[in-house]
C-alpha cells in the first residue's frame, strides 16, 4: 500500500476553512485517496474520496493535484464539532480481497473559538 | 439501521484469560475487519474478511483469531490475554463495491491486568 504522510496537528478558527494536506507521492494509478475522521476515541468516520478529479459532498471538499501526488481536504465552514483526527489513506478497489486501509498517524485538527 | 454493533463496550481481563469480541453489521456488506487501536497512535489491522467464508491477516494478528460466523457476524478471539493487548478494538465493514468506504464501530475498550 502507498504510504501517506500528514502534519501532525493544526489549528483553525471556528467558522474559517480547515484545509488539511496529505502527500502520497507513491500513489499508484489504481488507488484512491480517502479521507476519515475520528472524534475523540469514536470509531472512524468517512468523509470523502476521490481518484484524480476533485470531489465534494456535504462534509468537505477533496482537492487532488494534477500528478496526483498530493491532496488537500477542505473543510469550509469549520466549527468545534470538526475538532478531530484527519486521517489521509490511499487504497486500491480490489475488493475480492477486502479492501484494506491502512491508517497512519493523522493530522489533529484543533477548531477555536 | 444499527450500522456496524460491537459487544461488550468495555472488558477486564486478567491476564491469561480468554474472551471473544463480538461483531455484527445490519448493512449487507461483504468486508469486515477488526482493527486496534493503542493509546495517541492510529488503527492497525488485526484481520480481516473479505468475503465470507475467508479470512486473512492484518498488520498485527498474533494472539487473535477470528470467526466470520455468517455475513454478517464477524468475531475476534483473544485465547490468552496479555497487557500487551490491552487496546480499543474496532470492527468496521465496506460493501464490495466500495470497499475503501467502510463504516466503524464504536469501539471495545479493554484492559488486560
Amino acid at each position: 500500500d502507498a504510504k501517506t504522510t500528514q502534519p501532525p496537528s493544526m489549528d483553525c478558527a471556528e467558522g474559517r476553512a480547515a484545509n488539511l494536506p496529505c502527500n502520497h507521492s507513491t500513489i499508484s494509478g489504481n488507488e484512491y485517496v480517502y479521507w476519515y475522521r475520528q472524534i475523540h476515541s469514536q470509531g472512524p468516520q468517512y468523509i470523502i474520496h476521490g481518484l484524480k478529479n476533485n470531489e465534494t459532498n456535504e462534509m468537505a471538499s477533496l482537492i487532488i493535484t494534477e500528478d496526483r501526488k498530493s491532496s488537500t481536504l477542505i473543510l469550509p465552514h469549520a466549527t468545534l464539532r470538526d475538532t478531530a483526527v484527519y486521517y489521509c489513506i490511499v487504497s486500491d478497489l480490489y475488493p475480492e480481497y477486502g479492501n484494506k486501509l491502512v491508517f497512519g498517524a493523522g493530522t489533529i485538527l484543533r477548531v477555536k473559538s | 439501521n444499527a450500522g456496524v454493533t460491537q459487544t461488550p463496550k468495555f472488558q477486564v481481563l486478567k491476564t491469561g484469560q480468554s474472551m471473544t469480541l463480538q461483531c455484527a453489521q445490519d448493512m449487507n456488506h461483504n468486508s469486515m475487519y477488526w482493527y486496534r487501536q493503542d493509546p495517541g497512535m492510529g488503527l492497525r489491522l488485526i484481520y480481516y474478511s473479505a468475503s465470507e467464508g475467508t479470512t486473512d491477516k492484518g498488520e498485527v494478528p498474533n494472539g487473535y483469531n477470528v470467526s466470520r460466523l455468517n455475513k454478517r457476524e464477524f468475531s475476534l478471539r483473544l485465547e490468552s490475554a496479555a497487557p500487551s493487548q490491552t487496546s480499543v478494538y474496532f470492527c468496521a465493514s465496506s460493501p464490495i463495491d466500495r470497499g475503501g468506504k467502510a463504516f466503524f464501530g464504536q469501539g471495545t475498550r479493554l484492559t488486560v491486568v
